[in-house]
């Protein structure tokens, strides 16, 4: 079975403030598949990042940065200088083997001006 | 290139009734998924199809239904709807080959309520 925690239900941050969302995971397959959603109050699941099992470097993209790490079964989202447009429910998923997505519960994020 | 549709985009139903929410996904990709959305329970899993065939299922009441076409348009259908089936449905399309997990794109999902 898989699992993925997003221990943090809901997070307000000030504008410029940077601001990190936590995401736990489990599988035991080794190869898997982890992923990043924005979902704006329109609906509509975006699609930010997607990370393999093998491949651990972090990354950036703009004001968003993603940190893997394996040894914590961790896949944490930062958004530096967030921005009011930034206010969204994030979810964390997680797809290993021959199983379908697995969402964590979503944090909201919510940026004030 | 247009994205996945998903109609209707706002139903409402009486209980007992039943309802076929259709999702065409991105020219090319001949995976679909469906997730049921609720506060209480979150993105939940109700099935995938590729090709036509369902190839996995969530755990879901067998009121719950989903077909394929050749043209990769899917269908789900709820029979006798209760007021719990009252949710955000959401469709994702993907190229998926099997054992893999390409991006998957969502549709802006049906809201369905049951009164």
């Amino acid at each position: 079975a898989q699992k993925v925690t997003q221990a943090q239900t809901e997070i307000s941050v000030v504008e410029k403030e940077d601001v990190t969302l936590d995401c736990v995971y489990e599988t035991r397959d080794t190869t898997y598949y982890l992923f990043w959603y924005k979902q704006p109050p329109s609906g509509e699941l975006v699609f930010l990042i997607r990370r393999n099992s093998f491949d651990e470097q972090n990354e950036i993209s703009g004001r968003y940065s993603w940190n893997f790490q394996k040894s914590t079964s961790s896949f944490n989202f930062t958004i530096t200088a967030s921005q009011v447009v930034d206010s969204a429910v994030y979810f964390c998923a997680l797809r290993s083997g021959y199983s379908t997505l697995t969402f964590g519960k979503g944090t909201m994020l919510l940026v004030s001006p | 290139k247009a994205g996945v549709t998903q109609t209707p985009r706002y139903l409402i139903k009486t209980r007992g009734q039943q309802v076929t929410l259709s999702c065409s996904p991105i020219s090319g990709h001949r995976s679909v998924s469906w997730y049921q959305q609720t506060p209480g329970q979150g993105l939940q899993f109700l099935f995938e199809y590729f090709s036509e065939t369902q190839r996995n299922k969530g755990n879901f009441p067998g009121r719950f239904s989903g077909r394929q076409f050749s043209n990769s348009r899917s269908e789900m259908n709820v029979s006798t709807l209760e007021l719990g089936d009252s949710a955000l449905y959401l469709c994702a399309s993907s190229l998926a080959v099997i054992g893999t997990a390409v991006g998957y794109t969502f549709g802006s999902g049906t809201r369905l309520t049951v009164v």
